[in-house]
């Protein structure tokens, strides 16, 4: 079964500063696709970055982007110049075909 | 069109009751999923149905829940009597099997609470 992992129930950032969360997974399949979920306090969960595996570079959207390492089932996210909107729960998911898998998520909070 | 949306926001019921929640996917979007969320933990997949069919169960669906799309637009999940431990987030979310790489659009949930 596929599961994914984050290791980083919390984090915490200096406004204005970089942050990396961390995912790895676990998968027997070549061909998949990964997310990354953002979802605020009493707010819905919106996507946040998507990568295909069979693409070598990596996914970049804006102040967010990854690092997939695909030999090592790695998928980090570096949010770049971190704001104070940018605190919320992120969950790294994980799908293949109609099975998504989610991880357990980082608590994101972004200091003034 | 405003994204998926989901009714109520907030259920408050006793144990043993049923209770039925909707959801209304982005409106070109034949595929539609369900999720269950407790507290501190991501979401779980329930259910997938493409259309009108219901494609995929897990097995957390137990015999008490069940879910229907009846004309591939809205959706509704029902749970019959009802048990503390049904008490979480339940989450909706649609995409469309046109899209390359099929994003699913979440909604923003019903949050159920078993007392």
């Amino acid at each position: 079964a596929q599961t994914v992992t984050q290791s980083q129930p919390e984090m915490s950032v200096q406004e204005a500063e970089t942050v990396t969360l961390s995912c790895t997974y676990d998968t027997s399949e070549s061909d998949y696709y990964l997310f990354w979920y953002k979802q605020p306090p009493s707010r819905q969960m919106i996507l946040v970055i998507r990568q295909e595996a069979y693409k070598q570079q990596n996914a970049t959207e804006n102040r967010f982007s990854v690092n997939f390492q695909k030999a090592a089932k790695s998928f980090s996210l570096k949010i770049s110049d971190s704001q104070l909107g940018d605190a919320a729960m992120y969950f790294c998911a994980y799908r293949k075909d109609n099975d998504m898998r989610f991880g357990a998520g980082t608590r994101l909070t972004v200091k003034p | 069109d405003t994204g998926v949306s989901q009714n109520p926001r907030h259920k408050i019921t006793k144990r043993g009751q049923n209770v039925t929640f909707r959801c209304d996917p982005i409106s070109e979007h034949n595929r539609l999923y369900w999720y269950r969320q407790t507290l501190g933990q991501g979401p779980e997949f329930l259910t997938y149905f493409q259309n009108e069919a219901q494609l995929e169960k897990s097995r957390l669906l137990s015999d008490r829940f069940s879910a229907e799309r009846p004309k591939g637009s809205f959706s509704t999940l029902e749970i019959q009597r009802t048990e503390q431990g049904d008490s979480a987030m339940y989450l909706c979310a649609s995409s469309s099997a046109l899209v390359l790489q099929e994003t699913q659009y979440f909604g923003p949930g019903t949050r159920l609470l078993v007392l």
